[in-house]
């Protein structure tokens, strides 16, 4: 069973500051996707990295996939207000068949912004 | 966006009850998913599909069964429900194009 550690589980920051979230594993996954959740409603896609030492910007956040596929970090610069939420990341596994599409859910980020 | 809907949003059931959560899409994707989610535990696969009756389990199928025999419509029943699974739950369609899920809003469940 493929694991993915989610750390930290809470953050609680104020409006302007940076944070980073970490997802880190012992498997090697083929792609890792981070999804944003907001009470109520289900998670949205913000990316996909599928490529080792891949970096993706999304405005002010930036998103890597580690060297070996195994880990991955969201960096989020001078963060709002509107930025709070519950972010997770969720990796795919390094097999195909009936495997394809079956994610590995991190336990989530609970991102909390102070104005 | 695939349209993806789930139903009911809400539900409050006795336990021994039967259950049916309903799943629909209208995009003909292949593969649908059904996730619960739990304080903790972030997002577990119960039983997913990548077909017309095409169905496999995931890592909490326990007390779980599904059914698909239409593209559009994957249905999960709770054959006897049980204060274990009072959770939300939520289906998923894979969108090739992103290699990311499409999630539902979720179903609210719980079992009194």
């Amino acid at each position: 069973t493929q694991l993915l550690e989610q750390s930290p589980q809470f953050l609680s920051i104020q409006e302007g500051e940076n944070l980073t979230v970490y997802c880190n594993s012992s498997s090697v996954f083929s792609s890792l996707q981070w999804y944003r959740q907001e009470p109520g409603e289900g998670p949205v896609l913000l990316v996909t990295v599928v490529t080792g030492g891949e970096v993706k910007k999304l405005k002010r956040l930036t998103f890597q996939f580690g060297d070996a596929r195994k880990d991955s970090s969201l960096h989020i610069t001078a963060a709002q207000t509107g930025d709070t939420g519950l972010y997770l990341c969720a990796g795919a596994p390094d097999a195909g068949g009936t495997s394809y599409g079956k994610l590995t859910f991190g336990q989530g980020t609970i991102l909390t912004v102070h104005p | 966006d695939a349209g993806i809907t789930q139903s009911p949003r809400h539900k409050v059931t006795e336990t021994g009850t039967p259950v049916t959560l309903r799943c629909h899409q209208t995009e003909n994707h292949r593969y649908m998913y059904w996730y619960r989610q739990d304080p903790g535990h972030g997002l577990r696969l119960i039983h997913y599909s990548y077909g017309v009756k095409d169905t496999d389990k995931g890592e909490v199928s326990d007390g779980y069964s599904v059914s698909r025999s239409k593209t559009e419509d994957f249905l999960l029943t709770l054959e006897s429900a049980t204060s274990s699974q009072t959770s939300v739950y939520f289906c998923a369609i894979l969108s090739t194009g992103s290699y990311g899920y499409t999630f539902g809003s979720g179903t609210r469940l719980t079992v009194v």
